[in-house]
């Protein structure tokens, strides 16, 4: 059964700071695994998803890295900023499963 | 083009009440996902629903649990007879295909609360 765990569940930092949120899973037969944003009182927001047989991509500040065989993936944030400050969820689609399996998130907080 | 619609927003029904939940996917998204988020827990697949096909129902409940989607009209996601511990956040995501390299898009979901 696959598991997902997000360390830390929470992080503070002053803002311009570099950081690196941490996602590990128990199966690493998955098709993909994606990055989230989840704002209080709304939905989630998609910010990164790697395929498999990808390494890494890159959108703006966020970089999201995949080590399938270690079970291992982490999102980079640099120069963070107050508006930065949310849930950060990551996900993974198992092979064979149009689900996907959920982390419990890190919330981030972002102060000036 | 508007995102994921879930309405409503916040639902408050009496235990034994049922409770109807809305969700329209976003224009030319054939393909839409349900998931539950408890207080304090990550978010629970629940049912996954093409146009008039339930896909994969896996993560329902076996009872008082429901979801269709219709060729016309909005997905929806029916809960019989509900209990407090069916309080949560029920989020609805659709993509334009089979969702495993598709990125999914989700609506700000309804928060339902169970007296």
């Amino acid at each position: 059964k696959q598991e997902v765990t997000q360390i830390p569940a929470a992080l503070s930092v002053p803002e311009g700071e570099n950081l690196v949120l941490n996602c590990s899973f128990t199966d690493s037969a998955i098709y993909n695994l994606q990055w989230f944003r989840q704002d209080p009182g709304k939905g989630l927001t998609s910010l990164l998803l790697i395929q498999s047989s990808q390494r890494e991509q890159t959108s703006g500040r966020l970089n999201a890295s995949l080590d399938k065989s270690s079970g291992r993936s982490t999102l980079y944030i640099a120069a963070s900023q107050p508006g930065d400050s949310a849930t950060y969820l990551c996900a993974v689609g198992g092979l064979g499963t149009d689900k996907l399996i959920f982390g419990t998130g890190t919330r981030l907080q972002v102060f000036p | 083009n508007a995102g994921v619609m879930q309405n409503p927003r916040h639902l408050v029904r009496r235990r034994g009440q049922e409770a109807r939940l809305r969700c329209s996917p976003m224009k030319g998204h054939s393909h839409v996902y349900w998931y539950r988020q408890l207080p304090e827990e990550g978010l629970k697949f629940m049912v996954y629903l093409q146009k008039e096909n339930i896909i994969d129902e896996s993560g329902m409940p076996k009872e008082r649990f429901s979801a269709e989607f219709p060729k016309e009209g909005p997905s929806i996601l029916r809960i019989q007879q509900v209990v407090r511990g069916d309080s949560a956040a029920y989020f609805c995501a659709s993509s334009p295909g089979q969702g495993r390299n598709e990125k999914l898009f989700f609506g700000s979901g309804t928060q339902l609360s169970v007296l």
